[in-house]
């Protein structure tokens, strides 16, 4: 099973700053088949990136993915307000079993 | 626009089935491009993939949860549904249905429903 290790857990930051969000996995990914989804309160996940740096139908130019095969960053350059919210990494490589990441918040200084 | 609504008991008590269903509108199940998948997050916690159906019956589920979980597939309706057997507490979570690929992830998301095991 890929385990996927994201830093840092909590990220306090500035609107208008960057944000640089960590996810590693426990072996490497095939095809860097790994996704990004952000997630507010009572909402459900919504994808930003997949296959490590596409980014979703309707997703600012703001976000980028970078990284293969067990280092992958997710990038958020000029936080907006909506921004500020939880960010999962998920690995689709090792089919069948998927595997999410732990989290990182991001959340307003 | 694809969307994706679940439904489903949100009280079940201990060692009961829980059962959801989801229902898709938008697209066809039956197209063969995606995997239907359910996926779960207990209160405060982070998500779980709990298994996905493909739309001939195939299924792959979670080795965590195998032993307990069925889902099932309803082209006539649109629908695909999850059973979880014998829930305890740690069962309790918001259950999301969504859509997958290997090209675009898990793409589509149900809004999730909440469900609490829970004499």
């Amino acid at each position: 099973e890929v385990v996927l290790t994201q830093s840092p857990g909590t990220l306090s930051l500035s609107p208008g700053e960057r944000a640089t969000l960590s996810c590693r996995a426990s072996q490497s990914l095939s095809s860097s088949f790994l996704a990004w989804y952000q997630q507010k309160p009572g909402q459900a996940p919504r994808l930003l990136i997949y296959a490590a740096s596409s980014r979703a139908t309707g997703i600012p130019d703001r976000f980028s993915g970078s990284g293969s095969g067990t280092d992958f960053t997710l990038t958020i350059n000029r936080l907006e307000p909506e921004d500020f919210a939880v960010y999962y990494c998920q690995q689709y490589g090792s089919s069948p079993l998927f595997t999410f990441g732990p989290g990182t918040k991001v959340d307003m200084k | 626009q694809v969307q994706l609504q679940e439904s489903g008991p949100g009280l079940v008590k201990p060692s009961q089935t829980l059962s959801l269903t989801c229902t898709v509108s938008g697209d066809s199940i039956r197209s063969g491009e995606y995997y239907w998948s359910w996926i779960r997050q207990p209160p405060g916690k982070g998500l779980e993939w709990i298994g996905y159906i493909y739309y001939s019956g195939a299924t792959y589920y979670n080795p965590s949860l195998k032993s307990r979980v069925t889902i099932s597939i309803d082209t006539s309706k649109n629908q695909f549904s999850l059973k979880l057997t014998s829930v305890t507490a740690a069962d309790t979570a918001i259950y999301y249905c969504a859509r997958f690929d290997y090209t675009d992830a898990f793409d589509i998301w149900g809004q999730g429903t909440m469900v609490t095991v829970s004499s």
